[in-house]
């Protein structure tokens, strides 16, 4: 099946250690994005990136990096600088233009303790 | 960069009723869609419409792209209506991708 995985759906980690949060498609797209969303809030970006081994920050990227080693990956990594990393994490991708559409990985709930 | 908004942030119907949601965007796009997020906090993709209306079944929508809107009209609404709906918008010289503040709705049987 065609579409974006994200893994683990749930985790949870002790306060004060990096987790990563995995993100891979298989629908040949160029661009990849990575959200954070908290309880009654909307979305906001934390990285995106249009081509392998480039990307950009969003509006909310401190405690957080990326890397883009293959088209088809775009792991987050959530560090201990992060001040308060619970919350729930989205991935999308699309094809590289500006004028395509993005699709949506399940999500990944994570709690920090 | 650009700011979307959108309105109302809650609304509550009943089943049956009708309901039009506005997304306002701040600078001109080539990119805008719309999103349901069910209450699992899955985000389904409702409609791709950078300028135009569309029609899938009870939902439609239109974009006037010289106006900076675009609205999501919900037709006899059912309860598996309910979650948040969000616009997003992409626009400028960059890829990134924008989120409206969404609207929370919920359908009452």
């Amino acid at each position: 099946d065609g579409g974006i995985t994200q893994s683990p759906k749930y985790l949870f980690r002790k306060e004060g250690q990096n987790v990563t949060l995995s993100c891979e498609q298989n629908l040949n797209h160029d661009a990849m994005y990575w959200y954070r969303q908290d309880p009654g809030q909307g979305l906001r970006l934390i990285y995106y990136s249009q081509i392998v081994n480039d990307f950009q920050k969003g509006d909310i990227a401190e405690g957080y990096s990326v890397s883009r080693e293959k088209k088809e990956s775009f792991p987050l990594t959530v560090t201990s600088a992060q001040k308060n990393p619970t919350a729930f994490y989205l991935c999308a991708s699309k094809h590289g233009a500006r004028n395509t559409e993005a699709f949506f990985g399940q999500g990944t709930r994570l709690t920090v303790v | 960069g650009i700011q979307v908004e959108q309105s109302p942030p809650d609304l509550i119907l009943q089943e049956g009723a009708n309901s039009t949601l506005r997304c306002n965007f701040s600078d001109s796009v080539n990119n805008l869609q719309w999103f349901h997020q069910n209450p699992w906090g899955q985000l389904i993709n409702l409609f791709y419409i950078p300028s135009g209306t569309k029609q899938n079944g009870r939902l439609s929508a239109t974009t006037v792209a010289t106006e900076r809107y675009s609205l999501l009209y919900i037709s006899s609404s059912q309860t598996t209506d309910s979650g948040v709906y969000f616009c997003a918008v992409n626009g400028g010289a960059t890829n990134k991708l924008i989120f409206g503040t969404g609207t929370l709705l919920a359908v009452q049987p």
